[in-house]
């Protein structure tokens, strides 16, 4: 089943915050944040792994609670350049190591 | 570097036509994904294989055959093209399992079948 994200989409103005949000009905062993832009292909931003870890990347951070089966996605200071669509892609353990996506959230950033 | 390549890039099928899907990876990964991703939808795993010879059914198999015969390559195949298979079809590839690495995607297979 696929996680859940909201919100499905937020325009914002060049240095706004935004948040974005993945949620699962299952247990989860790490949550992975991608980035897509319009004709290309996803390309990686970061794993969270069980334990409520945060980690960053420039001004994008993001943090995992294990207990809730959520992770967000944290966008301090948008640019231009974070335009895109945001996928978070949940992983529940077992024998094989494999992703579920979410829907995605459609991130317009204006100047 | 090439990374993760798909060929090809677009394809125009008619119904009922076959065509196979290539992926090759150069970063010596052992697993390999193909996804379909429509409006929407996000991204839907097909197929995967956790390495060479070995293939898995993932959340929308229907309709689609894998194989994996070189580590380095992973075919999707559409034996009868239907309209529902128009998509853009992603590969990937990552490490090992739980090795905490990303996937990393190919630019994708713009497929429309009329």
């Amino acid at each position: 089943q696929q996680p859940v994200q909201s919100p499905q989409a937020v325009i914002l103005r060049e240095g706004e915050d935004a948040v974005i949000n993945c949620s699962s009905s299952k247990a989860l062993y790490s949550v992975h944040w991608y980035r897509q832009k319009h004709g290309e292909a996803p390309v990686f931003l970061m794993i969270l792994l069980k334990g409520g870890e945060q980690k960053g990347h420039e001004k994008i951070s993001a943090s995992f609670n294990e207990k809730k089966q959520q992770s967000s996605l944290y966008l301090t200071a948008s640019q231009l350049s974070y335009s895109g669509t945001y996928f978070c892609g949940t992983d529940s353990g077992g024998s094989n190591y494999k992703l579920t996506f979410g829907k995605g959230t459609l991130l317009t950033v204006n100047p | 570097n090439a990374g993760v390549t798909q060929t090809p890039k677009f394809r125009v099928l008619k119904t009922g036509q076959s065509m196979t899907l290539l992926c090759a990876q150069d970063m010596n990964h052992e697993y390999m994904y193909w996804y379909r991703q429509d409006p929407g939808m996000g991204l839907r795993l097909i197929h995967y294989s956790v390495g060479e010879g070995t293939t898995a059914k993932g959340e929308v198999p229907d309709g689609y055959n894998v194989s994996r015969l070189k580590k380095q390559n992973f075919l999707l195949g559409l034996e009868s093209a239907a309209p529902s298979q128009t998509s853009v079809y992603f590969c990937a590839s990552s490490t090992s399992p739980r090795a905490n690495q990303p996937q990393h995607f190919g630019d994708g297979t713009r497929l429309s079948i009329l």
